[in-house]
């Protein structure tokens, strides 16, 4: 069965430092890749998808197959990156069902 | 963007009496929606995957006689807690993917805050 681990329950960084939040996943077949954020009081929205390879409000997520990893990255905190992140993987071919990991709180401090 | 509207945002009721929940997509029409629930500080369960027209596929160890769901139309997915009790107090999400959507993309509903007392 697929799983995806966030090991980090909450992440505590000053503004302008680096953010990396971390995902792992264990999957047997080819996956797909995605990160949702949650800002306060707001539902749940798509950040980026691996697939799509761009960057979003300075975000960007690598999928290394290696070492079964797809950590989200922005070399730059900002205050209004201060969110809950959940990574989420697609469970293959045919199948739109996401498993999610149990989220980052991610807290900038001005 | 896709919008995706949930009703109702919080309920409270009686142990005993059923609940529904609706889920519509406002601007699209989606073919597939998703139920989830979400426990305190834990992550997103799926819970059901909706097709329209169709029964809907429940994750193991989710009740199907409990959590009852209808999609009965392209834009509308309901989930009906039936006989609630104190341990089915949660927050429900839906979400749902466009029809034709090669993305994979779920856009997802503000949740329900079910309390039962």
């Amino acid at each position: 069965a697929q799983r995806v681990t966030q090991p980090e329950k909450l992440l505590s960084v000053f503004k302008g430092a680096p953010v990396e939040l971390k995902c792992n996943y264990s999957y047997s077949g080819s996956p797909e890749l995605f990160w949702y954020v949650q800002y306060s009081r707001q539902r749940l929205q798509l950040l980026l998808r691996h697939i799509s390879r761009e960057s979003i409000k300075g975000f960007t997520a690598d999928l290394n197959k290696g070492e079964t990893s797809f950590h989200l990255k922005k070399p730059f905190a900002q205050e209004e990156d201060s969110a809950m992140y959940y990574c989420a993987l697609r469970r293959g071919a045919g199948s739109y069902q996401l498993t999610f990991g149990k989220g980052t709180k991610l807290s900038v401090i001005p | 963007g896709a919008v995706v509207s949930q009703h109702p945002s919080r309920v409270i009721c009686k142990s005993g009496t059923s609940v529904k929940i609706e889920c519509r997509s406002l601007d699209f029409q989606a073919t597939t929606m998703f139920w989830y629930r979400q426990f305190p500080k834990q992550s997103l369960m799926l819970m059901a995957t909706s097709n329209e027209g169709s029964k809907a596929t429940y994750e193991q160890g989710v009740e199907k006689d409990k959590f009852l769901i209808n999609h009965a139309s392209l834009t509308l997915s309901t989930l009906t807690v039936t006989s609630a009790h104190p341990e089915d107090s949660s927050f429900y999400i839906c979400s749902a993917r466009g029809q034709g959507d090669g993305k994979n993309i779920q856009y997802f509903g503000a949740g329900t805050r079910l309390s039962v007392l």
